[in-house]
């Protein structure tokens, strides 16, 4: 399985674009990179995902390098809501990393 | 309908209680999921379904057994619990199983379990 590695935390600037990085040095050619969040005492929250090519949605951006080795998710105009745990999963099998927590600072 | 739904939101049981965890879904996923969370870690595969069937049994002690009686419902039936299984059990369902490399995770909020 595909391994991923996160820094443990994060400061972010209300307003400004968070860019939280994941390592996926392992992933093979078939499998996803998939983003989900967890804010305090709620179930994980699906981002994004995407496969070679970088992807947006209404909530985030998602830039995957082109080995595939590592990923970038960024939440454009960071908020107080974004504060919360993020992970970065390889597809094939959900197993949660550590994550990321981010905060926001007003 | 994008909800998974988990009862009860929390349960106390004392270690030789039965009792069970409940999980529904009405978006026609054909696989769920059972996971553990403990405070500030992440959470912890326990169990997967594919069309009604166990695919994925991560090694969970007995005390743990799961079933999915209809494409819908899945539940964790809860027996001789140790203080150490009190944690949040969160359930989740995904439109293909794992090994189709699509589908986004959906989750409950979990059931929040204390065993005295």
């Amino acid at each position: 399985d595909a391994k991923t590695t996160q820094p443990p935390s994060m400061d972010c600037a209300e307003g400004r674009a968070a860019n939280l990085p994941c390592n996926h040095s392992t992933i093979s050619g078939n499998e996803y990179v998939y983003w989900y969040r967890q804010i305090h005492s709620q179930g994980p929250q699906y981002i994004i995902h995407g496969l070679k090519n970088n992807e947006t949605n209404e909530m985030a951006s998602l830039i995957i390098t082109e080995d595939r080795k590592s990923s970038t998710l960024i939440l454009p105009h960071a908020t107080l809501r974004d504060t919360a745990v993020y992970y970065c999963i390889v597809r094939n099998k959900i197993i949660f990393g550590k994550g990321t927590r981010l905060h926001i600072l007003p | 309908d994008t909800e998974v739904t988990q009862t009860p939101k929390h349960l106390v049981m004392g270690m030789t209680n039965k009792k069970s965890l409940k999980c529904e879904q009405h978006m026609g996923h054909r696989a769920m999921y059972w996971y553990k969370q403990k405070a500030k870690k992440p959470p912890e595969l326990m169990f997967v379904y594919s069309y009604e069937k166990l695919s994925i049994n991560e090694s969970v002690p007995s005390r743990f057994s799961p079933e999915c009686p209809n494409s819908s419902l899945l539940n964790l039936h809860l027996h001789a619990l140790q203080p150490e299984d009190s944690a949040l059990y969160l359930c989740a369902s995904s439109q293909v199983d794992l090994f189709a490399n699509t589908g986004e995770l959906f989750f409950g909020e979990g059931s929040r379990l204390t065993v005295l």
